[in-house]
């Protein structure tokens, strides 16, 4: 059964670095054709996709945010973490984790969703 | 403002098909599949068409099609259940990175 679970403080204060975590279960990030997605989502807005790593250790950003972002995994441990620096108010937002899969010749994907963490920035 | 289109909003009935549409360009839809999430009162997105694949668990009612740089969701035999807001997304080659649309609020009268 595949499962993703986000944890990381519900309040950051603007301008400090906020650090999320996504614990893999029911999938390896190490294995060929596997990714994990960080999308968020104001309150009231749509979903806004934030970076990708992937299985070989590619990574993408955000055009908008990639002087703020880094995304890694431990693939021991099996997750992936996202920092994000200089967070201001507007940062407000649920942020999912989520499987994304790149079938043989295909288009990546996403299959799977976490349930999100709510994160306030606010002072 | 999204890179992809999606109609704000779309109403049936019960029972009624409805098509739900996103449309693109070249960059994204026009050269990869196209996903398609349920979002039910703001709660965790599900995948409801990956790709031209169906997930398990979801229902046959759904499916999905694409045409050069649109796509579209279809539910057939709307049920009460259906009421979510709609999101389309696919990857972009042009800035490297996933896009969404801006989601459609499905309502059964």
């Amino acid at each position: 059964q595949v499962t993703l679970r986000e944890s990381g403080p519900a309040l950051v204060k603007p301008t400090q670095t906020l650090t999320l975590t996504c614990t893999l279960s029911g999938f390896s990030i190490g294995a060929s054709g596997m990714c994990v997605s960080w999308i968020r989502q104001p309150p009231g807005k749509a979903l806004e996709w934030l970076a990708r790593i992937d299985w070989d250790d590619d990574e993408f950003y955000s055009t908008s945010l990639k002087t703020r972002l880094t995304i890694s995994k431990d693939t021991f441990k099996n997750q992936v973490v996202l920092t994000m620096t200089n967070t201001d108010p507007v940062d407000t937002a649920t942020y999912f984790c989520a499987r994304t899969f790149i079938p043989a010749g295909g288009s990546p994907g996403i299959d799977y969703w976490g349930q999100g963490t709510l994160v306030t920035v606010s002072s | 403002q999204s890179a992809l289109t999606q109609e704000a909003s779309v109403s049936g009935t019960v029972g009624q098909k409805v098509t739900l549409s996103c449309s693109g360009n070249t960059n994204n839809i026009g050269g990869y599949a196209v996903d398609w999430y349920q979002q039910i009162s703001h709660g965790a997105p599900k995948t409801v068409m990956f790709g031209n694949s169906l997930p398990s668990g979801i229902s046959d009612r759904f499916s999905g099609s694409k045409s050069g740089t649109t796509a579209s969701l279809t539910i057939s035999g709307l049920q009460p259940e259906d009421e979510a807001d709609y999101y389309c997304s696919t990857w972009d080659y042009s800035l490297s990175g996933r896009v969404f649309g801006g989601g459609t609020k499905l309502t059964v009268l």
